[in-house]
């Protein structure tokens, strides 16, 4: 199975701030890589697919990277509904995975 | 437009059944792998199951052997049978799949205690 390292776990950041979030898959993805935004009590957003596409209707400050088996997750400038936890998933192979999740919280 | 719409959540005992069912529309069901994950509370997304679109299935070694997931491709419909259950399969179960692109249903919300 493929496993999704994604750190950190806790992000403490101000408005403004640029943040970026690692995942790192255990083999190769290609780029069948996901990012969700997640809020409390709601559904998984997508705001990424295929490493790097952004969503419709998602802001531009949000964007994805991928190096071989390493991604990253950006927002390049903080704004107060970001606060929330981010998902990476891979999609690669019919056993999904996710990594452990990222909360972002106000500094 | 996709919409994936779970239901058959509820409150039961550890040890009992329950079925899950995700009605699909907006796309060509019968021509995707769709897949269960689950949340809970307070933790992280869990993948659960997945079915192809030929009706291979794979299990998360945590539900193999008690969860039992199948599809209908005449009415659109995913199902997800929980047997066997226990209180660590308190959660959210969400429908899901991907193209080039993820989509998730809402949820359904399952509770296991006596």
């Amino acid at each position: 199975d493929v496993q999704m390292t994604q750190s950190p776990s806790t992000l403490s950041a101000s408005v403004g701030d640029r943040v970026t979030i690692t995942c790192r898959a255990s083999q190769s993805i290609s780029s069948w890589l996901a990012w969700y935004q997640q809020k409390p009590g709601k559904a998984p957003k997508l705001l990424i697919y295929k490493a790097s596409s952004l969503e419709s209707g998602v802001p531009s400050r949000f964007s994805g990277s991928a190096s071989g088996t390493e991604f990253t997750f950006t927002i390049s400038s903080l704004q107060p509904d970001d606060f929330a936890t981010y998902y990476c998933q891979q999609y690669n192979s019919y056993l999904w995975t996710f990594g452990q999740g990222t909360k972002v919280e106000i500094k | 437009e996709v919409q994936l719409v779970e239901s058959g959540g509820g409150l039961v005992k550890p040890g009992g059944s329950l079925r899950l069912s995700c009605a699909a529309s907006g796309f060509t069901f019968s021509t995707y792998s769709m897949n269960w994950v689950r949340q809970a509370p307070g933790k992280g997304l869990e993948w659960v199951s997945s079915i192809t679109s030929s009706s291979y299935i794979y299990y998360a070694d945590s539900v193999k052997g008690r969860f039992t997931v199948s599809r209908d491709n005449a009415k659109n419909s995913l199902y997800l049978l929980m047997n066997s259950l226990r209180a660590e399969d308190t959660a959210v179960y969400y429908c899901a799949f991907t193209s080039q692109r993820a989509y998730w249903g809402q949820g359904t919300l399952v509770t296991v205690s006596s």
